[in-house]
């Protein structure tokens, strides 16, 4: 069965700091994966997605960037974190294919200080 | 603004009632699913209703699709206090294949 791993589950960083936070998925091929946001109280955020390795596109301009250098791996890095970029991290995958469902890891808990 | 919204917000009920939580959206989808999130966790996908079919079942859950109103229902019978979460309805617009969520609806289900 597929499977999907996040971690680390809770993250505190200082402003200015790096982030990278990675996401993998066993047991399927060529999944779309994708990165949300999401705010206390709030829905999702998509953040990106990708179709492929190396192939991300990016829903909303901001301090974050993503990258897929393995076709089951998902990683969300930032160069130097904001007060804004805190908040509940979701990596998914999905099916290649119309009317797919999407399969979440269990999220990162991201505070910055 | 989103493209999907629930309504109520939140709900309060009894183990044994029955809840019912709607969602609106505003442009042609191709499907409307439903997630259910507990707290501090990920979603969990419940159903997916493509967009020429009216009802699913899936055990407890009935989910319909009135795509004349733009709108679905989620409900959920016999409810128990296990079924206490945010309830959240996302759309797959004809030609994406990403997903737009909604802002939830917070069920609380009191024994």
């Amino acid at each position: 069965s597929q499977t999907i791993h996040q971690w680390p589950a809770t993250l505190v960083q200082p402003v200015g700091s790096p982030l990278s936070l990675e996401c993998t998925v066993e047991g399927t091929s060529n999944p779309n994966l994708y990165w949300y946001r999401q705010a206390a109280g709030r829905g999702l955020q998509l953040l990106f997605y990708s179709v492929g390795i190396g192939q991300i596109s990016s829903e909303v301009p901001q301090n974050l960037s993503a990258s897929r250098p393995q076709d089951r791996q998902f990683i969300l890095s930032s160069k130097k974190l904001l007060l804004s970029d805190s908040g509940f991290y979701l990596c998914a995958w999905s099916a290649q294919g119309r009317n797919q469902p999407q399969h979440f890891g269990d999220g990162t808990r991201l505070s910055i200080l | 603004s989103q493209q999907g919204e629930e309504d109520p917000q939140a709900l309060s009920i009894q183990e044994g009632e029955n809840a019912t939580m709607n969602c609106s959206y505003k442009t042609s989808i191709n499907n409307l699913q439903w997630y259910r999130q507990n707290s501090g966790r990920g979603l969990v996908h419940l159903i997916l209703i493509r967009s020429n079919e009216r009802e699913k079942h899936s055990g407890r859950l009935r989910v319909t699709l009135d795509t004349s109103k733009k709108s679905s229902s989620l409900l959920i019978t016999a409810s128990r206090a296990a079924d206490t979460a945010s309830y959240f309805c996302a759309t797959a617009l004809s030609g994406y294949s990403t997903l737009t969520f909604g802002k939830g609806t917070m069920l609380l289900v009191s024994p």
